[in-house]
C-alpha cells in the first residue's frame, strides 16, 4: 500500500500569511492526489484534485503542485475561513490513502 | 444538486453488526463509484473501500477484509456499508463519498456516528 506522509502536523499562522503543506508518497502516484479541508464536525471538502486542479467554487488563493512523490498545497493569503484541518489523499491501484492531516490555527 | 444523505447515529454492542445507508440524489447514481471513509474521534481519515453501483462490484481495504460488505439498491439510489464483529475501536464517524473521474471524493455525506460500547 502507498503511504502518505504529511507535514507539518500543525501550524500557527496569521491572517494574510502564506501557508504551505507538504505530502510525500512512498512511491510514485503520478498526479493522483487531492487536497481537502475539514472543519470540526463537518465532512471534508474537496479543494484540489489531480494534484493541481482547483475544484469548482474553491477560492483561487488555494493552489496545488507536484507529481510523482512530492506534493504541496499552498494558501497564498490565509483568511479567517481557512483555519481548519487539511488532508491529502492519494489514489493507486483501486485504493486510497489519506495523509495524517495538518491543523492550521490562529497565531 | 448532488446530495448524499446518510442514516442516523447508531449505538451497538461489541460483536454486533451495523449497516449504514447513503441515499444519493441529483446525479446518475450508477455512473459514479461510492467510497466509504471513517474517522475515529479526534483522528484522521481512513479509507474502507469502494463500490460500483452499476455492477455491484466492491473492493475493500485489507484492514477490513472479511468484516465489511458494501452493497447498493439501484431502485432507490442508495448505497450501504455493513461492518460486522464490531469492537470499541470501530467507534467513528462513517462517511460515504462519491468518486469523481480523477479518483477523488467530490461529494460527501454528512457522516454517521457509530458508537460501539457495552
Amino acid at each position: 500500500d502507498v503511504q502518505m506522509t504529511q507535514s507539518p502536523s500543525s501550524l500557527s499562522a496569521s491572517v494574510g500569511d502564506r501557508v504551505t503543506i507538504t505530502c510525500r508518497a512512498s512511491q510514485s502516484i503520478n498526479s493522483w492526489l487531492a487536497w481537502f479541508q475539514q472543519r470540526p464536525g463537518k465532512a471534508p471538502k474537496l479543494l484540489i484534485y489531480q494534484a493541481s486542479t482547483l475544484e469548482s467554487g474553491v477560492p483561487s488563493r488555494f493552489s496545488g503542485s507536484g507529481s510523482g512523490t512530492e506534493f504541496t498545497l499552498t494558501i497564498s493569503s490565509l483568511q479567517p475561513d481557512d483555519f481548519a484541518t487539511y488532508y491529502c489523499q492519494q489514489y493507486n491501484s483501486y485504493s486510497w490513502t489519506f495523509g495524517q492531516g495538518t491543523k492550521v490555527d490562529i497565531k | 444538486q448532488v446530495q448524499l444523505v446518510q442514516s442516523g447515529a447508531e449505538v451497538k454492542k461489541p460483536g454486533a453488526s451495523v449497516k449504514v445507508s447513503c441515499k444519493a440524489s441529483g446525479y446518475s447514481f450508477i455512473s459514479y463509484d461510492i467510497n466509504w471513509v471513517r474517522q475515529a474521534p479526534g483522528q484522521g481519515l481512513e479509507w474502507m473501500g469502494w463500490m460500483n453501483p452499476n455492477s455491484g462490484n466492491a473492493g475493500y481495504a485489507q484492514k477490513f477484509q472479511g468484516r465489511v460488505t458494501m452493497t447498493r439498491s439501484t431502485s432507490i439510489t442508495t448505497a450501504y456499508m455493513e461492518l460486522s464483529s464490531l469492537r470499541s475501536e470501530d467507534t467513528a464517524v462513517y462517511y460515504c463519498a462519491r468518486r469523481n473521474d480523477w479518483h477523488s471524493p467530490d461529494y460527501w455525506g454528512q457522516g454517521t456516528l457509530v458508537t460501539v460500547s457495552s
